[in-house]
C-alpha cells in the first residue's frame, strides 16, 4: 500500500494529452515538494519533474508539473510512443520521516 | 560523467543476509545524499535507507533493525547490509543519488539496481 495514490493507468492517441494525478495527505505534499519520475519499461527511473514544476536539463517541456494543496499533477502533452512507461511520484513524509512514492502509473499510447 | 553501479544482489534463503554494494564515479558521495531505493516485481517505487552528508543514516519501517547502510569514502562506495531477509524484500535495489542535501530532495541519478530474490 503506497503512501501516496495514484491512478494504475491511463492512456491516449499519439499527439494527444495525458493527466497523471498523485493525491497525498498534509504531512506528505501538502507540506513538502513533489517530483515525478519516468520508467521506461526495463529500466531504471528517470527524474522528470522537481520541485512541483521543475524540469532537469534535458527534459523536453511537454512534460510539466503543478501542486495545489495535497495532490500533484503531471502532464504529458503530445504524447510519443516512447513515453510508453510507468510514472511515479514522490515526495518527503514529515511525519513518518521518510522518502515516499505513489503506486506509480502506467501510460500507454494508443 | 555521473555513474552509480550496484552489486551483490542474488537468491538468499529467508532469514539470510546479503550485502549490497554501490560504486560511485563522476563525484564524491560524502558531498551528496545517498540512497538506496527498491522496487518490489510490478509493484512501484520504495525508499529504503539514506546516508546523509553529516554521516548519520535514516531508515524506513521495514528496514529499521535489519538492514544497515554504510560508506567507505575511500573507495566511493555506498553499502547496504542486509540481514533477517523475508520474502517480502524481494526487489530490485536501486542506488540513489539525491540532487540537493534536504529531506525531500529528489533523486537525480539512479544505478541500473541489482535484483535481490529472497525464496527457499
Amino acid at each position: 500500500q503506497s503512501v501516496m495514490t495514484q491512478p494504475p493507468s491511463v492512456s491516449a492517441a499519439p499527439g494527444q494529452r495525458v493527466t497523471i494525478s498523485c493525491s497525498g495527505t498534509s504531512s506528505n505534499l501538502g507540506d513538502n515538494y513533489v517530483s515525478w519520475y519516468q520508467q521506461l519499461p526495463g529500466t531504471a527511473p528517470k527524474l522528470l519533474i522537481y520541485e512541483n514544476h521543475k524540469r532537469p536539463s534535458g527534459i523536453p517541456d511537454r512534460f510539466s508539473g503543478s501542486k495545489s494543496g495535497t495532490s500533484a499533477t503531471l502532464d504529458i502533452s503530445g504524447l510519443q510512443t516512447g513515453d510508453e512507461g510507468d510514472y511515479h511520484c514522490g515526495t518527503w513524509d514529515s511525519s513518518l520521516s521518510a522518502w515516499v512514492f505513489g503506486g506509480g502509473t502506467k501510460v500507454t499510447v494508443l | 560523467e555521473v555513474q552509480l553501479v550496484e552489486s551483490g544482489g542474488g537468491l538468499v534463503q529467508p532469514g539470510g543476509s546479503l550485502r549490497l554494494s554501490c560504486a560511485a564515479s563522476g563525484f564524491i558521495i560524502s558531498d551528496n545524499y545517498m540512497s538506496w531505493v527498491r522496487q518490489a516485481p510490478g509493484k512501484g517505487l520504495e525508499w529504503v535507507s539514506v546516508f546523509y552528508t553529516t554521516g548519520s543514516p535514516l531508515y524506513a519501517d521495514s528496514a529499521k533493525g535489519r538492514f544497515t547502510i554504510s560508506r567507505d569514502t575511500s573507495r566511493n562506495t555506498v553499502d547496504l547490509q542486509m540481514n533477517s531477509l523475508r520474502a517480502d524484500d524481494t526487489a530490485v535495489y536501486y542506488c540513489a543519488r539525491h540532487s540537493s542535501r534536504y529531506n525531500g530532495s529528489p533523486v537525480y541519478h539512479w544505478g541500473q539496481g541489482t535484483l535481490v530474490t529472497v525464496s527457499s
